[in-house]
């Protein structure tokens, strides 16, 4: 079956960095785009990045372009978010999500949660 | 950026009731549009996609429709189970933006 597994959350100084990874498993990883999501305590969803199947083609939210970097390496069926310069805004639990152009999100992980605090 | 507003932001209802939620884009979106329900401290589930195409595995209480701007979910006979909040999405461009969320509480 279909599993995401997000690690890397935790507790960061505003300024700070953080490398969230997500481990495929239970599907061809590398024929499908992924997504990042976020959700800060309370709110509502918010989209964050997508990378097409090859990582070719990569998509920002303007709340995070230019801080954040989505990549995946198919060899490790890994899909990652690299996020600097955090501000407390930022703070929320974060989702890999599967899905591919004009599709919707069929699969998504557990969450892992980033605290941007001092 | 296409911006996706829901209706209503919360709504009470009993087991048995039918309930519609609504969801309007800002700009046409054709057909990309989905919904999603989640429950407290869990991932969202897709529970629709492409405006009236049920993902497999949810129940056929469940149905969507619309096109263009202005979109519905309905659920025919709520089930305590259905309690929840719900997201509409437009998968058209990117950013890929979310409604604000319905919250259906129980009556």
């Amino acid at each position: 079956q279909v599993q995401l597994v997000e690690s890397g959350g935790g507790v960061v100084q505003p300024g700070g960095s953080l490398r969230l990874s997500c481990a495929a498993s239970g599907f061809t990883f590398s024929s499908y785009g992924m997504h990042w999501v976020r959700q800060a305590p309370g709110k509502g969803l918010e989209w964050v990045a997508f990378i097409r199947f090859d990582g070719n083609n990569k998509y920002y939210a303007d709340s995070v372009k230019g801080r954040f970097t989505i990549s995946r390496d198919n060899s490790k069926n890994t899909l990652y978010l690299q996020m600097n310069s955090l501000r407390a805004e930022d703070t929320a639990v974060y989702y890999c999500a599967k899905g591919d152009y004009g599709s919707g999100h069929d699969y998504w992980g557990q969450g892992t949660l980033v605290t941007v605090s001092s | 950026d296409i911006q996706m507003t829901q209706s209503p932001s919360s709504l009470s209802a009993s087991v048995g009731d039918r309930v519609t939620i609504t969801c309007r884009a800002s700009q046409s979106i054709s057909s990309y549009l989905n919904w999603y329900q989640q429950k407290p401290g869990k991932a969202p589930k897709l529970l629709i996609y492409a405006a009236s195409s049920l993902q497999s595995g949810v129940p056929s209480r469940f149905s969507g429709s619309g096109s263009g701007t202005d979109f519905t979910l309905t659920i025919s006979s709520l089930q305590p189970e259905d309690f929840a909040t719900y997201y509409c999405q437009q998968s058209y461009s990117t950013p890929r933006t979310f409604g604000q969320g319905t919250r259906l509480e129980i009556k």
